[in-house]
């Protein structure tokens, strides 16, 4: 199983809901990454969770709150939202073995779309 | 921090025609430079990448080039077909615990037939 899976694919909400994207991948990863990914621009990083622990957090807004509840699942909750937080998030894994391929597998994405 | 600039930011060629698209780096402690393909509405793929040991790297019909000296590295595409239109990004990063990718802006290759 070489797959990251995300749900859901699409999800519109409002700036006042509170709703979760998912991601699980199975390759026996310790690595797990959030990504954001405007139209026509590279993914932005958002999150790096090593070992389940939070390793980075790149300056992101506390409306946008990660979770890794064991080390094949993460998660990211979303709470009051701004319009311009519309984007596709992409969750990864990567390898982490203290000589790290550095190859990250990307799930499909989810498009989050702030109503 | 690390800084990857990328170049062009659109190709278009016609197929069969080779394409070459180039990014250089700012930070010398980079070591792992891969190479992505994201085609519309889908995730971005790993499609080759090179270490900083290894000078140039070939798949099929895809090469990369690294110069370590002047920091730079570059995607080579030869024989392109049309289902090679895509955005390519490249990034570099260093050895770590995990992978902190700097992406490129990214490069729209269009072929077409």
């Amino acid at each position: 199983d070489t797959e990251v899976t995300q749900t859901p694919k699409h999800l519109v909400m409002g700036m006042t809901n509170k709703k979760s994207l998912k991601c699980e991948q199975h390759m026996g990863h310790r690595a797990m990454y959030w990504y954001k990914q405007k139209a026509k621009k590279p993914p932005e990083l958002m999150f790096v969770y090593s070992y389940e622990k939070l390793s980075i957090n790149e300056s992101v807004p506390s409306r946008f709150s990660p979770e890794c509840p064991n080390s094949s699942l993460l998660n990211l909750h979303l709470h009051a939202l701004q319009p311009e937080d519309s984007a596709l998030y992409l969750c990864a894994s990567s390898r982490d073995a203290g000589g790290a391929t550095g190859e990250l597998f990307f799930g499909e994405g989810s498009r989050l779309t702030v109503l | 921090g690390e800084n990857v600039e990328q170049h062009p930011s659109t190709l278009s060629v016609q197929e069969g025609d080779s394409a070459v698209i180039k990014c250089t780096y700012s930070d010398s402690a980079s070591n792992y430079f891969p190479w992505y393909k994201q085609e519309l509405g889908k995730r971005p793929q790993l499609i080759i990448d090179i270490r900083s040991n290894v000078g140039e790297k070939k798949d099929q019909r895809i090469a990369v080039t690294l110069n370590k000296t002047a920091k730079h590295f570059s995607l080579h595409i030869t024989e392109t077909q049309p289902e090679d239109s895509a955005v390519y990004f490249c990034a570099a990063s260093k050895r770590s615990g995990y992978s902190t990718l700097t992406f490129g802006k990214g490069t729209m290759l269009l072929v077409s037939p």
